[in-house]
């Protein structure tokens, strides 16, 4: 069985520093790893995804997440912090030869003036 | 490239009532999944319709059903509706197996009083 583990339900940083979110997973396989933003009223939006390639993956809107194999982690970065980065972000993983999507509980950011 | 559409937005419904909830597909995908994330929690997979078939099916009693038509468009139909109910529906459209990536879209608040 897969599961996911976000292991802060709240961070809050300062405009311009860094973010990181953290992201520990439970596979029986090489799963398929992604990353979700969700604003207030709005769907899920893909920022990026870790498919077996490169084990640093850079997404959109600055966001990069390495993966760790040894660790079981996927964590999430981005150098500076900007206002619009406020919002709820999914850890998600999928089984290899499946196509059901297991969602962490989610992270909330706060982003300070 | 068209997005997904969920209808209605809000809903409020009494508990025993039924609900169809309706989802779009993006153009060039063929699969439709639906989840549900209730307050405070991430999405949970509910099922999946390929070729206007269910062919998975997460956690959710019978009551929950659905449909897609061969536009791909896709239905989530509700019985019986418990106050547990209450939550964001969301779909997302993908290709078989979501090799290309899943769209998500903006969900339904579904109410029950």
């Amino acid at each position: 069985a897969q599961s996911v583990t976000q292991l802060d339900s709240h961070v809050s940083v300062s405009e311009g520093t860094p973010v990181l979110l953290r992201c520990n997973y439970s596979s029986s396989y090489s799963p398929s790893l992604f990353w979700y933003v969700q604003h207030p009223n709005k769907g899920l939006q893909l920022l990026l995804k870790y498919t077996s390639a490169a084990t640093l993956v850079k997404g959109i809107n600055g966001f990069e997440a390495e993966f760790k194999k040894s660790e079981t982690s996927f964590h999430l970065t981005k150098p500076s912090a900007h206002m619009s980065d406020a919002a709820e972000y999914f850890c998600v993983v999928r089984p290899p030869n499946d196509y059901k999507l297991s969602f962490g509980a989610g992270t909330t950011v706060t982003v300070r003036a | 490239e068209t997005g997904v559409t969920q209808s209605p937005t809000h809903l409020i419904k009494t508990r025993g009532q039924q609900v169809t909830l309706r989802c779009s597909s993006q153009s060039g995908h063929n699969t439709v999944s639906w989840y549900q994330q209730a307050l405070g929690q991430g999405p949970q997979f509910i099922f999946q319709y390929y070729r206007e078939e269910e062919n998975g099916r997460g956690n959710f009693p019978p009551r929950f059903s659905g449909l897609q038509f061969p536009n791909y468009s896709s239905e989530l139909n509700v019985n019986a509706l418990e106050l547990d109910d209450s939550a964001l529906y969301l779909c997302a459209s993908s290709d078989y197996r979501g090799v290309s990536g899943y769209t998500f879209g903006s969900g339904t608040r579904l109410t029950v009083v």
